[in-house]
Order: structure tokens, then sequence, then C-alpha cells
């Protein structure tokens, strides 16, 4: 069974830094494309940015909002993508999800979403 | 960017209905389009992918079609459990971006 599992969110003070994790399982992480997504309390869905696959290196993609401040990275054993955010600002306060890229023939959707981590930016 | 507009934004409906949600892209983006459900407090889940592709599992009273800049998501007959927000995203380009959500209620 595919699963991705998040957490690493909390409470953050304006400033500050955090880093989120998601475990993944049931199917070859380095395979895939894995996107995050984010959701402010209320609001609809913001995607994040992007870690590419293996064969194109892991390169990333980032929304203009978080380029600079964040960074998508994934662990050597390959079980894992994590997304380090510094520079926190109270508008960042949302549930993060990561999320599997399909890698069947052209799609590209997103295709399973792991359940979220809060992550909260106040003083 | 390209913008993603959804309409309604809301809308009230009876178990039974037919309903037609509709996404409409700033530009062109052929059939790189997706539609997700999202119930309260839950994350989102795929329905359609390539705008009329159905994701493995999900039923086939959802239906989706359209290409270049206007695509619409279909429910053929509202159950109980479909009561949710739907959200159109555009993967042609980045930054990817979703539609603002069209959120289905109970009449």
């Amino acid at each position: 069974e595919v699963q991705l599992v998040e957490s690493g969110g909390g409470l953050v003070q304006p400033g500050g830094s955090l880093r989120l994790s998601c475990a993944v399982s049931g199917f070859t992480f380095s395979d895939h494309y894995m996107d995050w997504v984010r959701q402010a309390p209320g609001k609809g869905l913001e995607w994040v940015g992007r870690s590419r696959n293996k064969a194109n290196t892991y390169t990333t993609e980032y929304a203009a909002s978080v380029k600079g401040r964040f960074a998508i990275s994934r662990d050597g054993s390959e079980t894992s993508l994590y997304l380090q955010m510094n520079g926190l600002k109270t508008d960042d306060t949302a549930v993060y999800y990561c999320a599997r890229v399909s890698n069947w023939g052209n799609r590209y959707d997103l295709d399973v979403w792991g359940q979220g981590t809060t992550v909260t930016v106040s003083s | 960017d390209i913008q993603m507009t959804q309409s309604p934004s809301s809308l009230s409906a009876s178990v039974g209905d037919r309903v037609t949600i509709t996404c409409r892209a700033s530009q062109g983006i052929s059939n790189y389009l997706a539609w997700f459900q999202q119930k309260p407090g839950k994350a989102p889940k795929s329905l359609i992918y390539a705008a009329s592709s159905l994701q493995s599992g999900v039923p086939s009273k959802f239906s989706g079609s359209g290409s270049g800049t206007d695509f619409t998501l279909t429910i053929s007959s509202l159950q109980p459990e479909d009561f949710a927000t739907y959200y159109c995203q555009q993967y042609k380009s980045y930054p990817l971006t979703f539609g603002g959500g069209t959120k289905v209620e109970i009449k």
C-alpha cells in the first residue's frame, strides 16, 4: 500500500525555522517526482514546490512565495522527503501536505497525498 | 502564472442531483488538468487526471471533460458522501496552480 506520512509541524515564531518530513512506503521513491502543497486555515490549496526524481537528479522547483526561504530535499536512504522552512512568516501558517506525482506515461498529476502536518507561525 | 478560475464558488444540491462545476484556465493548458475532492479536516483526494481520466478506484459517477482553457467536472447523481469541496489544478507549467474551490452543500 502506498503511504505518505508527514511530521514535524508545530508552533514557531516569525523568522524561525522548521523542517517537515514525509515518510514514504509502498513504491519506489526515487522513480517519482514529489510535491509539497499547503492550505492556510479556511483557504484553498497552494502548491509550494517539487523535487524531481533520481533520473532528473532531484532538481527542484518552488512557488515564488517561498523561493529562497524553503528548500526541498530527500534523504540518502530514499525513504523520506523534507521541506526545510527558514525565515517563516505568519502567512506560512498552514497545513502542509506532501504528494506523489504519478509517473505513468505522461501523467504528472498528484495521485497520492499524505494526511498533512500543521505549521503555525505566531509570536 | 496560469490563473485557474472555478465556478460557482459554492452550490446547494439535493441527493440524486446532477452537478457540474466549471474551471477556466487563463491560457491554454491542453489536457493537463486534475480534479480533487476534499472533505473537512481531510487531505485532498485525486478524482480525475488528464482532464477526463478517472483515477483508479474513483466511482464512474464522476466525469471530467474539456481541453485548452475550459473544463468541467460532473457528478451524475449526488450522494451524501459527495458533499465536499472540489478543486481543479493545472500541471502544464510551473508554478502549478489550483482553482479557488467549489463547496458542494446539501440543499
